[in-house]
């Protein structure tokens, strides 16, 4: 059963405009979730993070918000960019009591940004 | 820094044969994760490493899969025998203490196909 989903696989926007993608989570343990970027035939690279303390996390052009109760987030990108065309992908992670955690991954949604 | 390095990059072989993947973390970095990627499933953590020591392998699929890491820089991933559904692409990542949390640091990839 998938813990973090990503419902739509693919999004296309326009150049300038504002692209958002959406993330549900299953799991109520989670308490930190992270969106990563992926270029083909490269591994995924992190982008941004939140912690579950707060409801939204801003690094330039990338903002995510969290919405608890509703077991949601998603990520902003304004404005949408040629370079931003990637798969992005969600993830979310328990806290272990100290260092790293391994993290759960949704499937990911390709974003094309068109010129 | 010449980042997660992951050999080899593509893998081809036949069904019952032994697969080895490897993986070179970042230097310095005490955290070593095995992801693996397929269309059915997404991203999905395999086993995780702290300190050369197996942390988490509840996700390793079944005894056929086993991994090592016998010094702090080098990993493997043994798959044996081999089973076409296990063609997917496979995540080597590392993180330290010093990350940001949960920054993960991923490798190319190895793109194994078994016939």
């Amino acid at each position: 059963d998938q813990q973090v989903k990503q419902n739509s696989p693919s999004l296309s926007v326009q150049e300038g405009r504002i692209s958002i993608l959406n993330c549900d989570y299953t799991n109520s343990m989670f308490d930190y979730f992270l969106w990563y970027k992926k270029y083909p035939a490269e591994g995924p690279t992190f982008l941004i993070s939140i912690s579950s303390i707060k409801d939204k996390n801003e690094d330039g052009r990338f903002t995510v918000f969290l919405n608890k109760s509703a077991k949601h987030l998603s990520l902003h990108i304004v404005p949408s960019q040629p370079g931003d065309s990637a798969v992005y992908f969600c993830a979310a992670s328990v806290y272990s009591g100290g260092g790293a955690d391994g993290l759960t991954f949704g499937k990911g949604t390709h974003l094309i940004i068109q010129p | 820094d010449a980042g997660v390095i992951q050999s080899p990059r593509h893998e081809v072989t036949e069904m019952g044969q032994e697969v080895t993947l490897r993986c070179k973390p970042i230097s310095g970095h005490d955290y070593l994760f095995w992801y693996r990627q397929t269309m059915m499933r997404g991203l999905e953590l395999l086993i995780y490493f702290n300190n050369n020591v197996p942390i988490d392998d509840s996700g390793m699929p079944e005894d056929r899969f086993s991994a090592k890491m016998p010094n702090a820089s080098f990993s493997t991933l043994k798959i044996q025998p081999s089973e076409p559904r296990d063609s997917a692409v496979y995540f080597c990542a590392s993180s330290s203490q010093e990350s940001r949390r949960d920054e993960q640091f991923f490798g190319p990839g190895t793109r194994l196909t078994v016939l």
